[in-house]
This record gives structure tokens, C-alpha cells and sequence, in this order.
């Protein structure tokens, strides 16, 4: 089975401008987790959704948002950006909604995004 | 807030030997999955162990848990310079329902000199 993809792997926006990251989980995973990294923050968890509703979401701005597809796809936006949003964005499938014991996540290799 | 905590933080040993990471956690979880991250890339998935689990091996890999302690550690064994990486533990709180998250560590480096 192909892993978790996440396009665009890099980006460069300024600030003010919005971003669209897209990640397409395991075949037949209709969960999907997207986090944010940072060297200061850590790990940290912006939202899940699964059979296109979201589930839970972490504590972000409003200007981050996101969505899933019928075919279980996911996409992030992040509007208005700001210097900090510099991150790299990573996106995780499961087969399950979050909260089952035996329910791994699997990563995808993560959208760096730069904003200058 | 981070839950997990990793220890140590950085760790560098040679080719061959033993390398032993651990986490605290704080609340209760359902199950506590371990992660590799090469230099900023995607974090690997290395195993899963449920809260009713004690302990779970998968290759070189043996994680144990202590619910009582709330920690767990990661053991690899033979290291090979291919190990060298970030790990990270990450817990999945019991609350299930809509409001389930993984929370993770800060990581600890691992660093495998030839």
C-alpha cells in the first residue's frame, strides 16, 4: 500500500498571503490527523476529521482550517499568514476515528512551509 | 502542554550498543505509540503498545510500559548508524470520542557513531 502523500512537500508565501496544503491518507483510511511542528513548539495537534467531520481541533487561530473529501482526502488552509506559521506540517492517517487503543497513526513526510 | 516527556534528550552511543529512551506521561491514556523523524523529514511509525500491554517487541525494538508509573521506555538494541535519529513518544489520551488527540514529546536525539 502507497503511504501518506502530502503536496506541496516545500513552500514559500509571504506574510499576509494564504496556503493550501493537501494530504492523501492510506487507501482506506478515512481518519486523518494534521499537526505542526516547530523547533520551539514542538509537536503540536491543529485538527482531525473523519468521514469528512471534524472531530477534535487543537488550539490554533481561526485562521487555520480544514476539510475532508468523500474519498477521505484532507486539506489544511491557513489564512493571513504570519512569520510564526513557519513550520513543517505533517498529516497522519488512521483506520479508525481517534481514541480506539490499537489505532495507529501513520505520517506522511510532512509540507515545510516558509513564510518570509 | 507536551504529555510526554522524553529522557534524555540527546544520547550518543556507538555502533553496537544498547540505546534507552524514555517517556513520562502525565494523564491516563489508551496507548502510547513511538516515532522516529530523520532531520525534519516524516515521523516513522515503530510500534504501538496498549495501555493494558506491558511490554512489545518488533525487530531490534522492545518498548515496555508502566501505567502505574505513567512511563514507558524504548530500547534498541545492536544500533546501527541508520538509527540515528530523533524519537519521539506520543500518547493517546483514554477520553475517546471526538475529543482524542496524540500528544507528543519533545523527542530525544539519537546519534550512532560508526
Amino acid at each position: 500500500k502507497a503511504g501518506v502523500t502530502q503536496t506541496p512537500r516545500y513552500l514559500i508565501k509571504t506574510r499576509g498571503q494564504q496556503v493550501t496544503l493537501s494530504c492523501s491518507p492510506i487507501s482506506g483510511h478515512r481518519s486523518v490527523s494534521w499537526y505542526q511542528q516547530t523547533p520551539g513548539q514542538g509537536l503540536q495537534f491543529l485538527f482531525e476529521y473523519f468521514s469528512e467531520t471534524q472531530r477534535n481541533k487543537g488550539n490554533f487561530p481561526g485562521r487555520f482550517s480544514g476539510r475532508q473529501f468523500s474519498n477521505s482526502r484532507s486539506e489544511m488552509n491557513v489564512s493571513t499568514l504570519e512569520l510564526g506559521d513557519s513550520a513543517l506540517y505533517l498529516c497522519a492517517s488512521s483506520l479508525y476515528p481517534g481514541g480506539r487503543a490499537y489505532n495507529e497513526q501513520f505520517f506522511g513526510p510532512g509540507t515545510r512551509l516558509t513564510v518570509l | 502542554s507536551q504529555q510526554g516527556e522524553e529522557d534524555p534528550q540527546a544520547l550518543s552511543i556507538q555502533e553496537g550498543e544498547n540505546a534507552t529512551m524514555n517517556c513520562s506521561y502525565k494523564t491516563s491514556i489508551n496507548n502510547l505509540q513511538w516515532y522516529r523523524q530523520n532531520s525534519g523529514r516524516g515521523l516513522v511509525h515503530l510500534i504501538l503498545i496498549r495501555s493494558n500491554e506491558r511490554e512489545k517487541h518488533s525487530g531490534r525494538l522492545r518498548v515496555t510500559l508502566d501505567t502505574s508509573k505513567k512511563s514507558s521506555s524504548l530500547l534498541i538494541t545492536a544500533s546501527r548508524a541508520a538509527d540515528t535519529a530523533s524519537y519521539f513518544c506520543a500518547t493517546g489520551g483514554n477520553s475517546g470520542g471526538s475529543n482524542y488527540k496524540l500528544t507528543f514529546g519533545k523527542g530525544t536525539l539519537l546519534t550512532v557513531n560508526p
